[in-house]
This record gives structure tokens, sequence and C-alpha cells, in this order.
């Protein structure tokens, strides 16, 4: 099956403390990007990658890193978690056209006490 | 910068009528033009695009969006609503031009009532 995976599902950590949310796709699509996920923002995009060991930034990329060494992989790391980035994450991924639809994961809910 | 602006935060609407979630978008040429649904704790789903050709796009469950160019909008409609329509409604756009990010409105709860 086609899909998006993230790693954890649920996650609740204290500031500081470093942790990595996981992405996999198995569609061996080009392009890959994390957004985060606000009551009354909607959607806003943390980084994305165009494609292997080429990442850039998104809309809010600060107290956030990526890395893109494999296709099918796109790791979210927070460094040193704070409140403010308690949210529901999500990756996504599609094909190098920009006509491409963009299928997403099932999301990551963080919160950082 | 592109944007997207969905002009309500919540639409009611009784099953077996018609119902419309607006959008209106903002880009430097032509658009590419998504809506996406979300279900409560879920991901997003992908509903329809528009890319080119008839301005009535088709997608799935019955939904069907369209695209009108002079007044920038792409407006979501269904003829009749389903109580399992419920649901959070993402409109999103990205430019056709080099690369360009795919920005979302801040979304649309759709409310079908029995």
């Amino acid at each position: 099956e086609a899909q998006v995976t993230q790693n954890p599902r649920y996650l609740i950590t204290v500031t500081g403390k470093k942790l990595t949310v996981t992405c996999s796709q198995n569609m061996n699509h080009e392009y890959m990007s994390w957004y985060r996920q606000d009551p009354g923002l909607g959607l806003r995009q943390i980084y994305y990658s165009m494609n292997v060991e080429v990442t850039d930034k998104g809309d809010v990329p600060e107290g956030y890193k990526v890395s893109r060494k494999e296709k099918r992989n796109f790791p979210l790391i927070l460094e040193s978690p704070s409140p403010n980035q308690t949210s529901l994450y999500f990756c996504a991924s599609r094909q190098g056209s920009e006509a491409d639809t963009q299928y997403f994961g099932p999301g990551t809910r963080l919160t950082v006490l | 910068a592109q944007s997207v602006a969905q002009p309500e935060d919540q639409v009611n609407v009784a099953e077996g009528n018609p119902l419309t979630v607006k959008c209106t978008y903002s880009v430097s040429g032509n658009p590419y033009l998504f809506w996406y649904v979300q279900y409560p704790n879920r991901g997003l789903q992908f509903l329809l695009k528009y890319i080119t050709g008839d301005n009535l796009v088709k997608g799935s469950y019955g939904f069907e969006a369209e695209f009108n160019k002079s007044q920038t909008s792409f407006h979501l409609k269904k003829p009749s609503a389903l109580v399992s329509d419920s649901a959070l409604y993402f409109c999103a756009v990205r430019a056709r031009r080099g690369y360009s990010t795919l920005t979302f409105g801040k979304g649309t709860m759709l409310l079908v009532s029995p």
C-alpha cells in the first residue's frame, strides 16, 4: 500500500530534551516536506526537500532541523524543544512536478512540557 | 507571496442539502489548486485538484469545485450533504513556476446535521 508513515504518533516530552520524528514514504517520491498544524493557523510548512541531500527552509523553520540521506526518509529533529513547539506535525511527499498531488502522513501530536 | 483565504471558520448544513465551502486565493500567475479533508484524529486526505482545462473539477466522495479565474476562487461544492461529510476542509494553492510551496488556508469546519 502506497503510504507516508510517521513515528511516533503521540509524544509527550520536556523542554530541552532532543527528539526525532521519523517520516518514511514508499512511493519513490522526490519531494518531501514537514508541516505543523495549529488551531486557527492552518498548516504551515517547516522544511522541505526536493531530493536526497537537498533541503530548504519553509515558512516556520526556527527550532527545527531535517536531513535527507535517503530518498524514502525525511526525519524532523527538535534539538531543544520548547512549549511553543507543541503542535500536530505532518509529513508529506509528492513526485517532482508542481502539479502532482501531495500525500500526507497520519500526523504526530507533540506536547512539550 | 501566495495566500489562501477561507472566509468561514464553520459551515453548517442539513443532510441532503447542497453545501459550499468557499476559497479564494492570491498567487502570481496561474495556479494549481487543491482541496483536502481532515477527519478527526486523521491526516489530510486529497479530494480534488485543478490543473488545467475544464473549470469544474470532480473529485472523491461526490465533491466538486469550480475554478473561477476572474474571481480568484475555487469553491468546494456537493449537491447533497451527508452527515459523514462533517470534517475540516482545507484549500491550498501552488504557483506554476519553478519551485513553489503548497500554501494552505486556515481550514473550514463543515458540520452536517441529520
